[in-house]
């Protein structure tokens, strides 16, 4: 099946550690999204990719990095200079100019221990 | 730059009983507006999007909204909801050029009481 998946589900890092969320999806799209999830702030976006080898900064994208070196790839490193890690992370991707309806992975949990 | 806000946080609402979950944007432009659900420690799932044409949107689980332009709404409603319907609702909002993401609001948690 067509889809988009995240790994790992649940993660803990100590704090210090960088740490790669992996975001593979099989829907040809072009562009891959990078969404935090906080309780009650809603998504706020970290990075975006329309094309590979592209991509731009979103609202809070600082302490983060991301690479596009396929398009059926967009892995999201959390570094260690992001104060607070510990959230909700969800995947997406969409075909641009078709409304830009997105479609999400299942989400991964990181915690910092 | 465009917006959405999501006017309730969260609305507990009783079994078979009809629900609106309200959600207003800001926009220089036209608009494209969506619906999504998500369940818990999930992502997020289409609901409905409003394109173009009739500004009545029906959605699946029997969710349907309306576009008002004059009142820059997209209001979510239910004739009857069931316990399953509980939920975080999104509302989002995009320009029709396709080359900005989407702007999320804060989300609705809807409760369904037995």
């Amino acid at each position: 099946d067509g889809g988009i998946t995240q790994s790992p589900k649940y993660l803990f890092r100590k704090e210090g550690q960088n740490v790669t969320l992996s975001c593979e999806q099989n829907l040809n799209h072009d562009a891959m999204y990078w969404y935090r999830q906080d309780p009650g702030q809603g998504l706020r976006l970290i990075y975006y990719s329309q094309i590979v080898n592209d991509f731009q900064k979103g609202d809070i994208a600082e302490g983060y990095s991301v690479s596009r070196e396929k398009k059926e790839s967009f892995p999201l490193t959390v570094t260690s200079a992001q104060k607070n890690p510990t959230a909700f992370y969800l995947c997406a991707s969409s075909i641009p100019r078709t409304g830009n309806t997105i479609y999400f992975g299942e989400g991964s949990w990181l915690t910092v221990v | 730059a465009q917006s959405v806000t999501q006017l309730d946080s969260q609305v507990p609402v009783f079994e078979e009983a009809p629900v609106e979950l309200r959600c207003n944007y800001s926009s220089s432009v036209s608009v494209y507006l969506f619906w999504y659900v998500q369940y818990p420690n999930q992502g997020l799932q289409l609901l409905l999007k409003y394109l173009s044409g009739s500004t009545l949107v029906k959605g699946i689980n029997g969710f349907e909204a309306e576009f008002n332009k004059s009142q820059t709404s997209f209001h979510l409603r239910k004739p009857s909801v069931h316990i399953s319907d509980t939920a975080e609702y999104f509302c989002a909002v995009s320009n029709p050029s396709g080359n900005t993401p989407l702007v999320f609001g804060k989300g609705t948690r809807l409760s369904v009481i037995a």
